[in-house]
């Protein structure tokens, strides 16, 4: 079975700083991996998406992830961070043969001092 | 083009209560999901919908069921409310059952148990 573990439940940080918010997960077969953000008071937001090819997956807002598959890994990143980066993360894995379902980690609580 | 939509945005409900809540795909996507976000259990499949068919259900009782009707909305149905569904409850939809498709999420419908 699939899993997912956000590594920092909360991660501190100032204006402009470089961020990295970790995701590993556990698939016995090929897996299809996302970053979604929720702001507070609304849904989740698709950042961005690995499906195939290229490990390093560009997003919106500035925002890019590195698929590593031998460490089982999907680290989101950003190199210099706004206040309004401010949010939950939220790293997720679809299996071809989880018949439509995604499975979500734990979130991260981003927070950007200024 | 529109986003997922759901209604209400709130719902208040007493024990043993029943509760409906809607959702409305974005337009040319057939598949329809369930989530539930209760506080401290993060985010939980629930339920799967495509071309008006439950194809696969989370690890939730019967009385969480829905249906999805011939324009691809779809209904979640609780019965006999129990204090612990009070959650935040979101529908995503995506391009049918090719499971590369992203899910796109709405804003949520809150449900409150007293």
């Amino acid at each position: 079975a699939q899993s997912v573990t956000q590594l920092d439940s909360q991660v501190p940080v100032f204006e402009e700083a470089p961020v990295e918010l970790r995701c590993n997960y556990s698939s016995s077969v090929s897996v299809y991996l996302f970053w979604y953000v929720q702001y507070p008071n609304q849904g989740l937001q698709l950042l961005l998406k690995y499906l195939s090819g290229s490990t390093l997956v560009k997003g919106i807002n500035g925002f890019e992830a590195e698929f590593n598959k031998s460490q089982t890994s999907f680290h989101l990143r950003k190199p210099s961070v706004h206040i309004s980066d401010t949010a939950e993360y939220f790293c997720a894995v679809s299996e071809g043969t989880s018949y439509g379902k995604l499975t979500f980690g734990q979130g991260t609580i981003l927070t950007v001092h200024p | 083009e529109a986003g997922v939509t759901q209604s209400p945005t709130h719902l208040i409900k007493t024990r043993g209560q029943q509760a409906t809540l809607r959702c409305s795909p974005i337009s040319g996507h057939t598949s329809v999901y369930w989530y539930q976000q209760a506080l401290g259990l993060g985010l939980q499949f629930l339920l799967w919908y495509d071309e008006g068919e439950e194809r696969n259900r989370g690890n939730f009782p019967p009385r969480f069921s829905g249906r999805q009707f011939p324009n691809y909305s779809s209904e979640l149905n609780v019965n006999a409310l129990e204090l612990e569904d009070s959650a935040l409850y979101l529908c995503a939809s995506s391009r049918g059952r090719v499971f590369n498709q992203p899910q796109h999420f709405g804003d949520g419908t809150r449900l409150s148990i007293l």
